[in-house]
């Protein structure tokens, strides 16, 4: 199956500052890109997602980039502030194949 | 709104004991999920199935089983629990095969002494 990591596996930012957490993944099929966060105690929950015909894109202070070419897509969050204190998990998909192979997690801290 | 309802937050089971954990959606959704969280090692998928009937082995369905009878609920069943079985099992569902967002259960934490 796919071969998913992330990096890194710990980020502690100050409030306000920016965040940036990558995901490799192996299978050059794949062609969609989904952030999931969770937050303590609550269940996985969808922040954004990226189709493989765009590149980038923004939600307010969230964004997603994706390099096929490479194959790694990355989450980018601005001025956090600390209820994005989270577990962020990438999950890449190929179209017609249902078996979300999901990261190891990044637990974000974000100190006020 | 999309529910996903898991039939139990916190289960306490004896090694050996065949444990159910249920998962029930009500958006009519194709695709369901058996996964488990472990600090460390993130979301492993167990088992999933794409239809009534149908199941499809995930990373790690050693010591597990499914059941779908009918499109709105899938089970998880370990035929005799095991400690290394203790985890969170979250269920999921999504509705179509076309890569569409998978909405979580809010998961069983599992406890086999």
């Amino acid at each position: 199956g796919e071969n998913v990591e992330q990096h890194p596996s710990t980020l502690s930012v100050q409030e306000g500052d920016s965040a940036v957490i990558k995901c490799t993944y192996s299978d050059s099929a794949s062609n969609y890109f989904p952030w999931y966060k969770q937050e303590l105690g609550k269940r996985p929950q969808l922040i954004i997602d990226i189709r493989s015909n765009v590149g980038e894109k923004k939600d307010q202070r969230i964004a997603v980039t994706l390099n096929k070419t490479a194959k790694h897509f990355s989450l980018h969050i601005t001025e956090t502030q600390p209820e994005d204190s989270a577990v962020y998990f990438c999950a890449p998909l190929k179209y017609n194949f249902n078996k979300f192979y999901f990261g190891s997690g990044t637990k974000l801290n974000v100190k006020p | 709104d999309v529910k996903v309802t898991q039939s139990s937050r916190y289960l306490v089971k004896r090694t050996g004991e065949k444990v159910f954990l249920e998962c029930v959606q009500d958006m009519d959704h194709e695709n369901m999920f058996w996964y488990r969280q472990d600090p460390g090692l993130g979301l492993r998928l167990i088992y999933f199935s794409y239809d009534v009937k149908m199941k499809e082995k995930g990373d790690i369905p050693e010591g597990y089983s499914v059941s779908r009878e009918k499109k709105e609920r899938f089970s998880l069943i370990l035929e005799s629990a095991s400690t290394n079985q203790t985890s969170m099992y979250l269920c999921a569902s999504s509705p179509s095969d076309s890569g569409e967002k998978l909405f979580f259960g809010s998961g069983t934490q599992l406890s086999v002494l």
